[in-house]
């Protein structure tokens, strides 16, 4: 079955870096772009960022871009969010998702892990 | 960015009731629409993609329609697990965005 488990979060100060990382299993994760979403506490859901299937492609969020980068390794199956210049307003849990279609297609995102808690604060 | 409106914020619903909710986008998404539920602690789970497809395992109580700016979900029919927070997405573009979420709750 699939199985998407990110790791990484962690309380840092303002200005400081983070990096996420999110291990897929149970599907050929190399045909699949994969996403980046949050969600601050008791808030909704911001897309944050997707990369193509093969790394070619990446897309941000207005609120990230430039500050976070997506990257991906096809041979350890994971995908990996950079986060640099945090700010407050990153705290938020953050979820990756699979596309639920293959290659270059955008689509809903058909599986998400339980996410992982960033937490920027002094 | 195409802004997604939901409403209404939140809905009082009893067991065996329906319920709609409506999902208006800030220009069209044509059909690239998706339906999820989010309980609380959980991620969310996709209920229905291109507006009307049910997702794998999904029950026919959920309903999706619309096409262009306008978008319903309806739940007929409602069920105890059926109580949760619902948000739409749209991904016609490169920089999806989701509803600000509407919440099911007992009437």
């Amino acid at each position: 079955q699939v199985q998407l488990v990110e790791s990484g979060g962690a309380v840092v100060q303002p200005g400081g870096s983070l990096r996420l990382s999110c291990a897929a299993s149970g599907f050929t994760f190399s045909m699949y772009a994969m996403h980046w979403v949050r969600q601050t506490p008791g808030k909704g859901l911001e897309w944050v960022a997707l990369i193509w299937s093969d790394g070619t492609e990446k897309f941000y969020g207005d609120s990230v871009k430039g500050r976070f980068t997506i990257s991906r390794d096809n041979s350890k199956n994971t995908v990996f969010l950079q986060m640099n210049s945090l700010r407050d307003d990153d705290t938020a849990v953050y979820y990756c998702s699979k596309n639920q279609q293959n290659y270059y297609d955008l689509s809903a995102s058909d599986y998400w892990g339980r996410g992982t808690l960033v937490t920027v604060s002094a | 960015d195409i802004q997604m409106t939901q409403s209404p914020s939140t809905l009082s619903a009893s067991v065996g009731g329906s319920v709609t909710i409506t999902c208006r986008a800030s220009q069209s998404v044509g059909t690239s629409l998706a339906w999820y539920q989010q309980k609380p602690g959980n991620a969310p789970e996709l209920l229905i993609y291109q507006v009307s497809t049910l997702q794998i395992g999904v029950p026919s109580r959920f309903i999706g329609r619309g096409s262009g700016t306008e978008f319903t979900l309806t739940i007929n029919n409602l069920q105890p697990v059926d109580f949760a927070t619902y948000y739409c997405q749209q991904y016609n573009r490169f920089s999806p965005t989701f509803g600000q979420g509407t919440k099911v709750d007992v009437k």
